[in-house]
């Protein structure tokens, strides 16, 4: 089946890149996310990618995808003490085409240091 | 942030008990799931649903039921509560199959 793998822990300097790296099974999911989660908080969708491109861009956050070896990165420019969090990549079951139910890695705990 | 609320937010019950955890959404969204969190297995499906009345299994359906009477309500029950199913428990809603935005959770522990 699916599986999604992701390392349990990162800690940076305040100030510094984070790069946030996942993996994935499924070859024919069609979207793939990140989610954000603050200590005692809901999942916070922060972006998602389309499985037809290499990367995305968003303010700070860059998402680079590398279909051929099923890598997935996150990265954080100017890292900030409120980035600290759970950092959950995402991938979507694809059914025939159609999108199906999330699988979800363990999640990479991001420490940043002031 | 889309419109979910999850109730009770916390609750703690004894082993054997039955435990009914609600989900409720203004959002319309067809589709609605049950998650539970814990330490060193992130997330893991345990039902979700895809309109009213449909229902289906995720991978950790056992000792957990579901109903769906309306678009906006999605109940999880645990017909009797073990210590196993002590956890963090979050819904989630979306428009299509695709991404979904969480609830705040609620945190169970069974004794």
């Amino acid at each position: 089946g699916e599986d999604v793998e992701q390392s349990l822990f990162l800690s940076v300097r305040e100030g510094d890149s984070s790069v946030i790296n996942c993996t994935y099974t499924d070859s024919s999911s069609t979207y793939l996310y990140w989610y954000k989660q603050e200590p005692g908080a809901g999942l916070q969708l922060l972006t998602y990618i389309f499985s037809n491109m290499d990367m995305k861009q968003d303010q700070r956050l860059t998402v680079l995808l590398n279909k051929k070896d099923k890598h997935l990165s996150l990265r954080i420019a100017d890292t900030q003490t409120g980035d600290s969090a759970i950092y959950f990549c995402a991938e979507s079951e694809n059914y025939g085409g159609s999108q199906g139910n999330l699988i979800f890695g363990k999640g990479t705990k991001l420490s940043v240091k002031p | 942030d889309a419109g979910i609320t999850q109730s009770p937010r916390h609750k703690v019950t004894e082993t054997g008990t039955p435990v009914t955890l609600r989900c409720h959404q203004t959002e319309n969204h067809r589709y609605m799931y049950w998650y539970r969190q814990d330490p060193g297995h992130g997330l893991r499906l345990i039902h979700y649903s895809y309109g009213v009345k449909d229902t289906d299994k995720g991978e950790v359906s056992d000792g957990y039921s579901v109903s769906r009477s309306k678009t906006e309500d999605f109940l999880l029950t645990l017909e009797s509560a073990t210590s196993s199913q002590t956890s963090v428990y979050f819904c989630a809603i979306s428009e299509t199959s695709g991404y979904q935005y969480f609830g705040p959770g609620t945190r169970l522990t069974v004794t």
